[in-house]
């Protein structure tokens, strides 16, 4: 079984100021991480992925997310958040390349001008 | 490029009618998903097709049918509408094929669906 753990419901960030979202896995064998990104009455788009190779990965938008393979963790980050970035962020896992993601419940990023 | 297109985008249903979800994604991509979203559930996976003439069952298969119509179309039935299944339905796609970095999904904006 794989499940995602997003441990909080709402970051509340201020502008201009680093985020950080915070993801937790479990998994059998590699995992295949994924962030997501939902704007209010719209699909989810894809952010990023770490499938292997370098720990840190760059995405869209000016995300990146770090993969701690010790503490199972894949948290999404950015360096200075814009009021743009308020969302609702998912953090989604697969054991492999034919497995179907597990989805976290989400967390909402609320970012204040 | 159109993407991921579902229909309809809204839908209100009494208890014990049916329906279908229409998807279809013009992207070439192998796999086809149907999940909904729940308040504090996050996505949970109805059905899924990896691939054209195939499906199986996710985590909430439960009242629900699907059919893979072609490698574009998916379609979720609902045979007899309860209000638990009042949710937003979003179709996915995904291809996964000789090529292991195309594994993301892509979705459709969503279907929002109340059973009085």
């Amino acid at each position: 079984a794989q499940s995602v753990a997003q441990p909080e419901d709402q970051v509340n960030v201020a502008e201009g100021n680093p985020l950080t979202v915070k993801c937790t896995y479990s998994v059998s064998g590699n995992p295949y991480l994924f962030w997501y990104v939902q704007y209010p009455n719209r699909g989810l788009q894809f952010l990023l992925k770490y499938i292997t190779g370098d720990n840190l990965v760059k995405g869209s938008y000016g995300f990146e997310a770090e993969f701690n393979k010790s503490q199972t963790s894949f948290h999404l980050k950015k360096p200075s958040a814009l009021v743009s970035d308020s969302a609702l962020y998912f953090c989604a896992v697969s054991r492999g390349l034919y497995s179907t993601l597990t989805f976290g419940k989400g967390t909402m990023l609320l970012v204040s001008p | 490029n159109a993407g991921v297109t579902q229909t309809p985008k809204f839908q209100v249903l009494k208890t014990g009618q049916s329906m279908t979800l229409q998807c279809a994604q013009d992207m070439n991509h192998n796999s086809m998903y149907w999940y909904r979203q729940d308040p504090g559930m996050g996505l949970r996976l109805i059905y899924y097709s990896a691939s054209e003439g195939t499906t199986d069952k996710g985590e909430v298969p439960n009242g629900y049918n699907v059919s893979r119509l072609n490698k574009r179309e998916f379609s979720l039935r609902l045979e007899s509408a309860a209000p638990s299944q009042t949710s937003v339905y979003f179709c996915a796609s995904s291809f996964l094929g000789g090529q292991p970095l195309n594994t993301e999904a892509f979705f459709g904006q969503g279907t929002r669906l109340t059973v009085v």
